[in-house]
């Protein structure tokens, strides 16, 4: 299993600033996958992290509105940047802890509105 | 591309009602699906796995079935509680693609006592 920890859990932002979200696992892992919830919406995925790489996007998504970082094997962060309302949703940090067929993980997410 | 489907959408039901939730996916080439649940403003939490060469796994009062050839699979609760309303999300991990998960919409549920 895993224990996942976000910081912060929730932030109210303005239109054009940035936010970087913390993700802290208890255990090292090989990847960390950062979701998108918007509201009212099921979740979708933003990037995976390697630790040691470049993260790889989804389409849609892109390395200059959503940096990611990952300097080691339990941490990582993702920064929002240049928001707007759109970008509220709650962001979720998961692992798979163990081999491909395993339970995925998730963080308790941080919720995000931007004004 | 791979597409999951829940329905219904949305389920209320009295307290004490067994009900079932239904999960369909486009492409049988899955490593596995679990099934999740998500109370209001929280993250996910696993309620079942089942892998592509099972038919059913159980947990407590839920159990989950998967049918990979016909794509579908449903999470049965059995004398529901209050407790238990949240959104259930199914999601199934895709073989291509590293170990992307694809998530259905969910089925956001109500039991009332």
């Amino acid at each position: 299993s895993a224990v996942i920890s976000q910081k912060p859990s929730r932030d109210i932002c303005q239109r054009g600033t940035s936010l970087t979200i913390q993700c802290q696992v208890d255990s090292q892992v090989t990847m960390m996958f950062w979701y998108r919830q918007q509201p009212g919406q099921s979740l979708t995925l933003i990037a995976t992290a390697n630790q040691g790489s470049e993260a790889t996007y989804e389409s849609g998504f892109v390395i200059d509105k959503f940096p990611i970082s990952r300097p080691n094997l339990t941490f990582s962060t993702l920064t929002v940047s240049n928001m707007s309302p759109e970008d509220s949703s709650i962001y979720l940090c998961s692992v798979n802890p163990g081999q491909p067929g395993d339970t995925q993980y998730f963080g308790p997410g941080t919720r995000l509105t931007v004004l | 591309k791979q597409e999951v489907t829940q329905i219904p959408a949305a389920l209320s039901v009295p307290e004490g009602e067994n009900l079932v939730l239904n999960c369909s996916f486009t492409d049988s080439a899955i490593y596995n699906l679990q099934w999740f649940r998500q109370d209001p403003g929280k993250g996910l939490t696993s309620l079942l796995l089942i892998q592509s060469s099972q038919r059913e796994q159980t947990s407590g009062r839920l159990n989950a079935s998967l049918d990979k050839s016909s794509g579908r699979s449903t999470l049965y609760i059995a004398a529901s509680q209050p407790g238990d309303s949240a959104t259930y999300l199914c999601a199934v991990r895709l073989i291509q693609g590293a170990q992307k998960l694809v998530f259905g919409q969910g089925t956001r549920l109500t039991i009332n006592p």
